[in-house]
């Protein structure tokens, strides 16, 4: 597609509840990534990958988190046993290699925990 | 890891003003970029500028990468202008990379 697309749009989830958020990166784009961001604050790094490889998941806050993109293209983030401080945006970006020509978000996943 | 600081954190302005947000980073980065985030949550490009100075229509991007340093002017503002401006900066460390952002400046800009 045009643009890296976001589903769901919106989420609430029950606490100790588990999630999967879903992007679509732009088509042919080598690199994506997920981002985390809390009310009022700046974006924070999750987690990369080049294709299908996590090459980079030190932002990943806890073990409850988990990403994959196992055939290089679509991405699931997963949060497990959700916590009532993981409610946040979040916001998935894809780039050609080394970002290239700058940086592409989705619209985000808002994520309510209560 | 480098540190993004960016001022003023709030902005308030009439239509029709100008002004310039600044964005600075403590250490050497690959590139920089400059979004707007609408009121709805959508991060926009607005530019990819590693060093020099690029305009697109009322905006304008300046990065000085040797004094660690991006500006962001907004010209004749608008209504539509308002939102929350971030600055990254591109990281790259062994095989990973990634942008680290500053917490933004609000900008909101009065009818």
């Amino acid at each position: 597609g045009a643009g890296v697309s976001q589903s769901p749009r919106y989420k609430v989830a029950k606490r100790g509840q588990d999630v999967a958020l879903r992007c679509d990166p732009i088509s042919g784009h080598v690199s994506l990534f997920w981002y985390q961001q809390a009310l009022g604050q700046g974006p924070e790094f999750l987690t990369y990958f080049q294709n299908e490889a996590q090459l980079d998941k030190s932002g990943l806050p806890s073990d409850r988190f988990f990403a994959e993109r196992p055939e290089g293209s679509v991405s699931t983030l997963k949060i497990q046993r959700t916590q009532q401080e993981d409610s946040a945006v979040y916001l998935c970006a894809s780039s050609a290699f080394r970002g290239r020509h700058g940086y592409t978000f989705g619209s985000g996943t808002r994520l309510t925990v209560v | 890891g480098i540190q993004v600081e960016q001022s003023p954190p709030d902005l308030i302005l009439q239509e029709g003003a100008n002004s310039t947000l600044r964005c600075n980073f403590s250490d050497s980065v690959n590139n920089l970029q400059w979004f707007h985030q609408n009121p709805w949550g959508q991060l926009i490009n607005l530019f990819y500028i590693p060093s020099g100075t690029k305009q697109n229509g009322r905006l304008s991007a300046t990065t000085v990468a040797t004094e660690r340093y991006s500006l962001l002017y907004i010209s004749s503002s608008q209504t539509t202008d308002s939102g929350v401006y971030f600055c990254a900066v591109e990281v790259f460390k062994g095989g990973s990379e990634k942008l680290v952002f500053g917490k933004g400046t609000k900008l909101t800009v009065n009818p």
